[in-house]
């Protein structure tokens, strides 16, 4: 079966442009959660989605914008890119309930230059 | 709001020995999940161990055991016989009771194995 699939890999963009970012969860998860991990830390919640709805939202700026699909696959947008933009973006899917474990995918790597 | 703190930025361990990572964390929560992931090089969260805050007894999957102290909101990582897969960064999540996949990370201790 395959895991949660994110992407690009890695790609590198210029101060000011967009992004989207892609992420493909496990089949038959309707669950998906977005972090966002700058170098040397632990990832920082962004997005949460389930069925479509918008369950949850991290500290982050209103450039930070996320979307799920009938599909349940999701993008992570991100407008005006900044330098401090820079880090890896983990996505996350589960079974929806209370007992149940998120599955991550292995990230897109953004730079930002 | 939620704060997970691991205080042991690196830890290093001999091949075949134990090393014990910390985590502490605040919540006025009574319900909740904690874990242990483990992100290897290739950057994947692999979940490595968890405890629901509502069981006494600590969780323990093969090599790896934790002690929950949930009074000192304590949530340390025990690993037996390490080896040199183990190497790796490890992060401490906390997860409220009904909050789906949204998690909230520590900091993470790199964990290095002497062979």
């Amino acid at each position: 079966d395959a895991g949660v699939t994110q992407s690009p890999t890695h790609l590198i963009k210029t101060r000011g442009q967009h992004v989207t970012l892609r992420c493909s969860p496990i089949s038959g998860h309707k669950s998906v959660s977005w972090y966002q991990q700058v170098l040397g830390q632990g990832p920082q919640f962004i997005f949460q989605y389930y069925e479509k709805e918008e369950r949850g939202r991290g500290n982050f700026p209103d450039r930070f914008s996320a979307r799920q699909f009938p599909n349940y696959s999701s993008e992570l947008n991100v407008n005006a890119l900044l330098l401090g933009d820079s880090a890896l973006y983990l996505c996350a899917s589960s079974f929806p309930g209370r007992n149940t474990e998120a599955f991550f995918g292995q990230g897109t790597r953004l730079t930002v230059v | 709001a939620q704060t997970v703190t691991q205080s042991q930025p690196e830890m290093s361990v001999q091949e075949a020995e134990t090393v014990t990572l910390s985590c502490t964390y605040d919540t006025s929560e009574s319900d909740y999940y904690l874990f242990w992931y483990k992100q290897p090089p290739s950057r994947q969260m692999i979940l490595v161990i968890r405890q629901e805050a509502y069981k006494q007894q600590n969780a323990t999957e093969n090599r790896f055991s934790v002690n929950f102290q949930k009074a000192a909101k304590s949530f340390s990582l025990k690993i037996s016989d390490s080896q040199l897969g183990d190497a790796a960064m490890y992060f401490c999540a906390y997860r409220r009771y009904n909050a789906g996949n949204m998690l909230t990370f520590g900091g993470g201790t790199r964990l290095m194995v002497k062979p």
